[in-house]
C-alpha cells in the first residue's frame, strides 16, 4: 500500500497570504488528523477528520481550517498567515477503530512564512 | 487535559548498547492507548511500538519493548542492541479511545547512537 503522502512539500508564503495544504491518507484509512511541528511547540494537534466530519479540534485559532472528501483526502487551509505559522505540517492517517488507532504519518509540509 | 512528559531532551548510546527512554504522562483515562514514535533526521516519523492500557503484558517489537507501569502512568521504551539506524528523536504519544485520531505528544528525546 502507498503510505500517506502530503502537498507540496515546501512552501515559501509571505505575511497575510493564505495557504492550502493537501493529504492523501493510506488507502482504506478514513480519519486523517493534522498537526503542526515547531521547534518551540512541539507536536500540537489542529484537528482531525473522519468520514467528512470533524471530530475533534486542537487549540489553533479560526485561520486554520480543514476539510475531508468523500474519497477521504483532505485539506487544511491557513489564511492571514503570520510569521509563528512557519513549521512543519503533518499529516497523520488511521483505520481509528480498536485495531487501528495508531497513526501513520506523511513527509509532512514545511511552510516558511517570510 | 492529557499531558506527556519526556524528561530526557537528548541521551546518547554506544552501538549494539542497550537503552532506555522515559516517559511519564497524566490522565484520569482508564481507557487509552500509548505509543512511541520514531523520527530519522530529515525523515518521516514512524510507529514503533504501541500499547494499550488494559493490556497488563508489555508490548515488544524486535529490539524495541516498553514497561507499562499504568499505577506510575509511565511508559518507557528500551531499545536493545542499539543500531545507527536507530538514531532519531523518539516521541511518546497518549491518545484516549474516545478521542480516536488526536494524539497528545510528549517534547521528544534525541537519540545518538554513536559507532
Amino acid at each position: 500500500k502507498a503510505g500517506v503522502t502530503q502537498t507540496p512539500r515546501y512552501l515559501i508564503k509571505t505575511r497575510g497570504q493564505q495557504v492550502t495544504l493537501s493529504c492523501s491518507p493510506i488507502s482504506g484509512h478514513r480519519s486523517v488528523s493534522w498537526y503542526q511541528q515547531t521547534p518551540g511547540q512541539g507536536l500540537q494537534f489542529l484537528f482531525e477528520y473522519f468520514s467528512e466530519t470533524q471530530r475533534n479540534k486542537g487549540n489553533f485559532p479560526g485561520r486554520f481550517s480543514g476539510r475531508q472528501f468523500s474519497n477521504s483526502r483532505s485539506e487544511m487551509n491557513v489564511s492571514t498567515l503570520e510569521l509563528g505559522d512557519s513549521a512543519l505540517y503533518l499529516c497523520a492517517s488511521s483505520l481509528a477503530g480498536r485495531q487501528g488507532a495508531e497513526q501513520y504519518f506523511g513527509p509532512g509540509t514545511r511552510l516558511t512564512v517570510t | 487535559a492529557q499531558t506527556v512528559t519526556q524528561s530526557q531532551p537528548e541521551m546518547s548510546v554506544q552501538e549494539a548498547e542497550t537503552v532506555t527512554l522515559s516517559c511519564t504522562y497524566d490522565t484520569s483515562e482508564n481507557n487509552y492507548y500509548l505509543f512511541w514514535y520514531k523520527q530519522p533526521p530529515s525523515r518521516q516519523m514512524i510507529l514503533v511500538i504501541r500499547q494499550e492500557a488494559y493490556k497488563q503484558q508489555n508490548a515488544t517489537e524486535n529490539r524495541f519493548s516498553v514497561n507499562f507501569q499504568k499505577a506510575a502512568k509511565s511508559f518507557s521504551l528500551k531499545i536493545s542492541d542499539s543500531q545507527l539506524g536507530d538514531t532519531a528523536m523518539y516521541f511518546c504519544a497518549f491518545m484516549k479511545y474516545t478521542n480516536a485520531g488526536k494524539s497528545t505528544f510528549g517534547d521528544g528525546t534525541t537519540l545518538t547512537v554513536k559507532p
